[in-house]
C-alpha cells in the first residue's frame, strides 16, 4: 500500500483554468503538507494542517486554497492558473512532532501552457 | 528562523570514491536535522536524521552524518560511491513549535563509471 498517494501524477492544462491535485495518506499521521518545487529543484512549503487546521500558511497567492476533509486527506486547489504556477508539487504527512521525518508522495507535475 | 545552506549544487564522484555533500544550518533554536534523497520522478526519502541523540548519525544504503555545533554543519559522507547513489540529495532542518522543516537547495551526485 502507498503510504502518501496524489493524483494526479501529471496535469496539463491552460491558463485560466482552475484544478485539483489530490492528496491521502494512510500512515495515521497527524499532520500534511504541501511543498512546491520549482525547475531549480528547490522546495518551499506552502501549507501545513494539523488533525484538519490550518498551521502553516506561507507567502502563497489566494488562488491557492488548501481543503483537509479529514487529517488522512489534504486536496489544493488552484483558480486561475499561471504560466509560473508550473512545478512539481509534493504532499507529505509526519506525526507533527519537530524531529519526525516527513513522508513524501511521489509528486504532481503540473504544466501551464 | 532556520536555514540550511548546500554547498555545492552538483557534485562528481567515481565510482567507488568517497561521497562529501556539504550542509551547514542555522538555527536559533537547538535544531532538528535531516538528509533525504530524491531519485527521478520521485518524492523524497529519509536517509538519516539527527536528533540529539548522537553526533555521528548512521542512515540507510551506507550514508552517514556528523552534526558539528561548533562548525553548524552537518555533512552527509558514504565511504565508496554506488552507481545507484545518483540522485538529488537535500539537508533540510527542523526547529521550533509547529513543524515547519525548511529544505535547502539541493546537490545533484553524479556517479562516474
Amino acid at each position: 500500500d502507498t503510504a502518501v498517494s496524489q493524483t494526479p501524477k501529471y496535469l496539463v492544462t491552460q491558463m485560466g483554468n482552475d484544478k485539483s491535485i489530490k492528496c491521502e495518506q494512510n500512515l495515521g499521521h497527524d499532520t500534511m503538507y504541501w511543498y512546491k518545487q520549482d525547475s531549480k529543484k528547490f522546495l518551499k512549503i506552502m501549507f501545513s494542517y494539523n488533525n484538519k487546521e490550518l498551521i502553516i500558511n506561507e507567502t502563497v497567492p489566494n488562488r491557492f486554497s488548501p481543503k483537509s476533509p479529514d487529517k488522512a486527506h489534504l486536496n489544493l486547489h488552484i483558480n486561475s492558473l499561471e504560466l509560473g504556477d508550473s512545478a512539481v508539487y509534493f504532499c507529505a504527512s509526519s506525526p507533527g512532532q519537530v524531529d519526525s521525518p516527513l513522508h513524501f508522495g511521489n509528486g504532481t507535475r503540473l504544466t501551464v501552457t | 528562523a532556520q536555514s540550511v545552506t548546500q554547498l555545492g549544487s552538483h557534485v562528481s564522484v567515481s565510482e567507488g570514491a568517497l561521497v562529501l555533500l556539504r550542509c551547514n544550518y542555522s538555527s536559533s533554536v537547538p535544531p532538528y536535522l535531516f538528509w533525504y534523497v530524491q531519485y527521478p520522478n520521485q518524492g523524497l526519502q529519509l536517509l538519516l536524521k539527527y536528533t540529539s541523540a548522537a553526533t555521528l548519525v548512521k542512515g540507510i544504503n551506507g550514508f552517514e552524518a556528523e552534526f558539528k555545533k561548533s562548525e553548524t554543519s552537518f555533512h552527509l559522507t558514504k565511504p565508496s560511491a554506488h552507481m545507484s547513489d545518483a540522485a538529488e540529495y537535500f539537508c533540510a532542518v527542523s526547529a521550533g513549535g509547529y513543524q515547519k522543516v525548511t529544505f535547502g537547495t539541493g546537490t545533484k551526485l553524479q556517479v562516474i563509471p
